[in-house]
């Protein structure tokens, strides 16, 4: 499958624990975005790498949040101190600069209890 | 800020009916426009998108949508829809020159009964 991975698919943790979640996106893309949905809603903007570099975040991404795309291929979403608001599904895009089209994963639903 | 309406949080048709689902953006700059699909288990997908040149643009699976920039209007249509339709359908927008997150209307639940 050549398509946006992320793992793991499903997290259950503690509330005060940390998580972290990752993503590979289509090896040839630049662009990362990272999104939140909760039930009911539409996906929400998190933050945007463009190869290693963070170019924007939302005010979403509390200080309890942090992304990171080192090496400009796969990214990493961590939480600190999740609480029940953090429960949701994260959602990884990416796309190349020249194709206006993000492909997005299947998500990693987080259920903190 | 940019913000996106979708009329119908849920709507249930029969098959062969025709569908149309609204989709309002408040931007008043230059947009693009998206129509994501997400069937049951599966991960987002574009439907169809529109940047610039013919208002009416078509998509995957005999999908089309009308912008209509005088009403801020992003409407998805299809003639004659099937069982396989059933699907979350989500309007988005972004800002043609600027930033570059996708803003998403809360979706629309589309149900086609047999």
């Amino acid at each position: 499958d050549t398509g946006v991975s992320q793992n793991p698919r499903h997290k259950i943790t503690k509330r005060g624990q940390n998580v972290t979640f990752r993503c590979d996106p289509i090896s040839e893309h630049n662009r990362l975005y990272w999104y939140r949905q909760t039930l009911g809603q539409g996906p929400e903007f998190l933050t945007y790498f463009q190869n290693e570099a963070q170019l924007e975040k939302s005010r979403l991404l509390s200080d309890r949040f942090s992304a990171e795309r080192p090496k400009g291929s796969f990214s990493t979403l961590e939480i600190q101190r999740t609480e029940q608001g953090d429960s949701a599904m994260y959602l990884c895009a990416s796309r190349d600069s020249l194709n206006t089209e993000a492909f997005f994963g299947q998500g990693t639903r987080l259920t903190v209890v | 800020a940019q913000s996106v309406s979708q009329h119908n949080h849920h709507v249930i048709l029969s098959e062969a009916a025709s569908l149309e689902l609204g989709c309002n953006y408040s931007y008043g700059g230059t947009v693009n426009l998206f129509w994501y699909v997400q069937y049951p288990g599966q991960h987002l997908q574009l439907l169809l998108k529109y940047f610039s040149g013919d208002p009416l643009v078509k998509g995957i699976k005999g999908f089309e949508a009308e912008f209509i920039k005088s009403k801020f209007s992003f409407n998805l249509r299809k003639p004659s829809v099937q069982w396989s339709d059933t699907a979350e359908y989500f309007c988005a927008v972004n800002s043609g020159g600027g930033a570059d997150g996708l803003t998403f209307g809360k979706g629309t639940h589309l149900i086609i009964q047999p």
